[in-house]
């Protein structure tokens, strides 16, 4: 089965940059992916990375090492707006459900 | 192209009552996933249906079930409520290839209390 784990709470000033670890144990997956949530509202697809490396899309990008089973997802000009829960999670082959992690709420202050 | 809705949003219950629960996919996605969503919990995975077929099934009791039609919406049934069942109940849809790439797309959920 699989198994990931990030920080359950980051705190971080408006116009700074953050990172949201995620640190998995698993067999084999097909890549890690990253949900933003706010508050009242459904997950939404933020990105995903199928090799290892740095994927960037605009202030956010996200990065994956495999032989560290560890991943990011880093935010940068941080804005209030930011303040939102982030899952990282993972399909294995085989027609498998995708697993989440248990989220990190990111508080973004003034 | 319209998202994913699910009926109702908010739903009161008792103890020992059961619900059911609806979801109507993107058009053309044929899978749909259910997640249950407590405090501090994260997404726990329910099940998903692809093609009217349950695919998957997460560590829940018998009292969960599910179904979807041949139109690719999808129900769940909660059958004796607990006071633990209280909780968000999204569900997500998204082509169903079982790839890295196959993005789920989520409801707003359905928020059950139980009394």
């Amino acid at each position: 089965g699989q198994s990931l784990e990030q920080p359950s709470e980051v705190t971080a000033v408006e116009g700074a940059i953050v990172q949201i670890n995620c640190t998995y144990q698993t067999s084999g997956f097909y890549g890690l992916s990253w949900y933003q949530q706010h508050d009242g509202g459904a997950p939404t697809f933020l990105s995903y990375n199928a090799l290892d490396g740095l994927e960037e899309t605009g202030r956010f990008s996200s990065f994956l090492s495999r032989s560290d089973s560890y991943g990011y997802l880093l935010l940068q000009e941080l804005q209030m707006k930011d303040s939102a829960s982030y899952f990282c999670a993972v399909r294995s082959p085989g027609n498998t459900p995708l697993v989440f992690g248990k989220g990190t709420r990111l508080s973004v202050i003034a | 192209k319209a998202g994913v809705t699910q009926t109702p949003r908010y739903l009161i219950k008792t103890r020992g009552q059961q619900v059911t629960l609806s979801c109507s996919p993107i058009s053309g996605h044929r899978s749909v996933s259910w997640y249950q969503q407590t405090p501090g919990q994260g997404l726990q995975f329910l099940f998903e249906y692809f093609s009217e077929t349950q695919r998957n099934k997460g560590n829940f009791p018998g009292r969960f079930s599910g179904r979807q039609f041949s139109n690719s919406r999808s129900e769940m049934n909660v059958s004796t409520l607990e006071l633990g069942d209280s909780a968000l109940y999204l569900c997500a849809s998204s082509f169903g290839q079982g790839s890295g790439t196959d993005t789920q797309y989520f409801g707003p959920g359905t928020r059950l209390t139980v009394l």
